[in-house]
């Protein structure tokens, strides 16, 4: 089992709606949980980071962990063609290791 | 400059080559790691320094040698390496190691190929 899992996709949206992008890991004492950005050919970049249970919003992104179901997803409204990119989901435990989803591929459509 | 720069971004070497891969972060952090990122897989760490001190290998070839001679800078020496080396590195730092709840600031990387 992996231990950080994403749909690779591509998830196509059609711009202006909302992208959910979902992550799943196997790890119960994890901690912290990340969203990068990675476009194509870049290093990836923060987007949000959520700790505990419930959403998280910040602009157009909200984060929602649920501990329980070991689950946390990343939405994105009115996207825009510039969130085209391959989002990771990165989970911690204890002394900060990250680890790291293959990567959603999201392709927002004009 | 600020944040994470890594040098070069670009590098195509030979199997009986020696390279060098650099990264200085701006950020005053204490913390700094490699990642390799090969296509179709996830992000896997290579190495953690803390303080200047490797905390963290994660069973890499001894064909990756890290250095870390102070919190700002950390090195990647590579030698006699494989063509399935080819990959992103990346290099990345956080305020520190512990506490499980620092956010990982990474550099462009370097991607390299192998021949």
């Amino acid at each position: 089992q992996k231990e950080v899992e994403q749909n690779s996709g591509p998830l196509s949206v059609p711009e202006g709606a909302i992208a959910s992008l979902n992550c799943t890991y196997s790890d119960r004492g994890s901690q912290s949980f990340f969203w990068y950005r990675q476009y194509s050919g870049k290093s990836p970049e923060l987007i949000m980071f959520i700790y505990s249970n419930g959403d998280k919003e910040d602009g157009r992104f909200t984060a929602q962990l649920n501990k329980a179901s070991q689950y946390v997803s990343l939405l994105i409204r009115d996207s825009q063609p510039s969130d085209s990119a391959t989002y990771l989901c990165a989970v911690t435990g204890g002394g900060n290791k990250l680890t790291f989803g293959t990567g959603t591929q999201l392709k927002v459509e004009l | 400059e600020t944040g994470v720069t890594q040098t070069p971004r670009h590098l195509v070497m030979g199997m009986t080559n020696k390279k060098s891969l650099k990264c200085e972060q701006h950020l005053g952090h204490n913390a700094m790691y490699w990642y390799k990122q090969s296509a179709k897989k996830p992000l896997e760490l290579m190495f953690v320094y803390n303080f200047k001190e490797q905390t963290e290998n994660n069973s890499v070839p001894s064909r990756f040698s890290p250095e870390c001679p102070n919190s700002s800078h950390l090195f990647l020496h590579l030698h006699t390496l494989q063509p399935e080396d080819s990959a992103l590195y990346l290099c990345a730092s956080s305020r520190d190691r512990e506490g499980g709840q620092e956010t990982q600031y990474f550099g462009p990387g370097t991607r390299l190929l192998v021949l």
